[in-house]
C-alpha cells in the first residue's frame, strides 16, 4: 500500500518568506509526527497529533513554527518568516494507534537564502 | 537535547564483515527502536526491542538491550555494500505508546565492495 508521502520534495525560499509542507500518513494512522532533521544531525521532534487529542507542541522551537492537521489525516507544518537556520529536512511520520513503530516519508528538503 | 547517543559517529567495513553499533540513553524507556536512513532522506524501521526485552533478532540484524547500563547495539551480520547507510536509535517513552521517539544523532555506516 502507499507509504507517508510529503510535498514539495525540495523547497527554497527567501528569508522572512513563509513556507507550507504537506505530510499525506497512511491510511488507517491516527498518530502522525513531524521530526526536523539538520544536516548530519539526528532528528528532532516538533509536534505530534493523536486522534482527536490536543497535539503535542511542545517540540516546536519557536513561534513562527505552527502545525495542523484536518480531518485526522493529512497535516501541514507552516514556517512564518523564514530564517537561514530553520534549513533543514523536515520528516514527517505516522503510526497505527497504539503501535510504537513510525513509518516515515521521503522528507521535504527546505533551504532559506 | 538527544537522548540517544550513538557509537561510533562513523563505523568503514569491508563486505561479509560485522557491524556492531552502540546506542546509550538516559531517561526510562517504554522501548528501543533502531531505524535506516538512506542519503539524508525518510527512515526506514529495522527492529523495536521492549524495555523487558535483551535480545531481539530479524534476519541478519541482533539488538541487544541493557537497561541497567542504559545502552543498546545493533549488530548486523555478513554484511553488505548495501547496508551503507546511516543508523539511528530512537527511545520511546514510558508515559505512553505510539507518543515522540528521541533519536540519537546516528552512526554512519560504510560497507566497502
Amino acid at each position: 500500500g502507499a507509504g507517508v508521502s510529503q510535498s514539495p520534495s525540495n523547497k527554497v525560499t527567501e528569508k522572512g518568506k513563509d513556507v507550507e509542507l504537506r505530510c499525506d500518513p497512511i491510511s488507517g494512522h491516527t498518530a502522525l509526527y513531524w521530526y526536523r532533521q539538520s544536516l548530519g544531525q539526528g532528528l528532532e521532534f516538533l509536534i505530534y497529533f493523536q486522534g482527536n487529542s490536543a497535539p503535542d507542541k511542545s517540540g516546536l522551537p519557536s513561534d513562527r513554527f505552527s502545525a495542523e492537521r484536518t480531518g485526522g489525516s493529512v497535516s501541514t507544518l507552516t514556517i512564518q518568516r523564514t530564517q537561514q537556520e530553520d534549513s533543514a529536512v523536515y520528516l514527517c511520520a505516522s503510526s497505527r494507534p497504539s503501535r510504537e513503530t513510525q513509518y516515515f516519508g521521503p522528507g521535504t528538503r527546505l533551504l532559506v537564502l | 537535547s538527544q537522548q540517544g547517543e550513538e557509537d561510533p559517529q562513523a563505523l568503514s567495513i569491508q563486505e561479509g564483515e560485522n557491524a556492531t553499533m552502540n546506542c546509550s540513553y538516559k531517561t526510562s524507556i517504554n522501548n528501543l527502536q533502531w531505524y535506516r536512513q538512506n542519503s539524508g532522506r525518510g527512515l526506514v524501521h529495522l527492529i523495536l526491542i521492549r524495555s523487558n526485552e535483551r535480545e531481539k533478532h530479524s534476519g541478519r540484524l541482533r539488538v541487544t538491550l541493557d537497561t541497567s547500563k542504559k545502552s543498546s547495539s545493533l549488530l548486523i551480520t555478513a554484511s553488505r555494500a548495501a547496508d551503507t547507510a546511516s543508523y539511528f536509535c530512537a527511545t520511546g517513552g514510558e508515559e505512553t505508546s505510539g507518543s515522540r521517539l528521541t533519536f540519537g544523532e546516528g552512526t554512519q555506516l560504510t560497507v566497502n565492495p
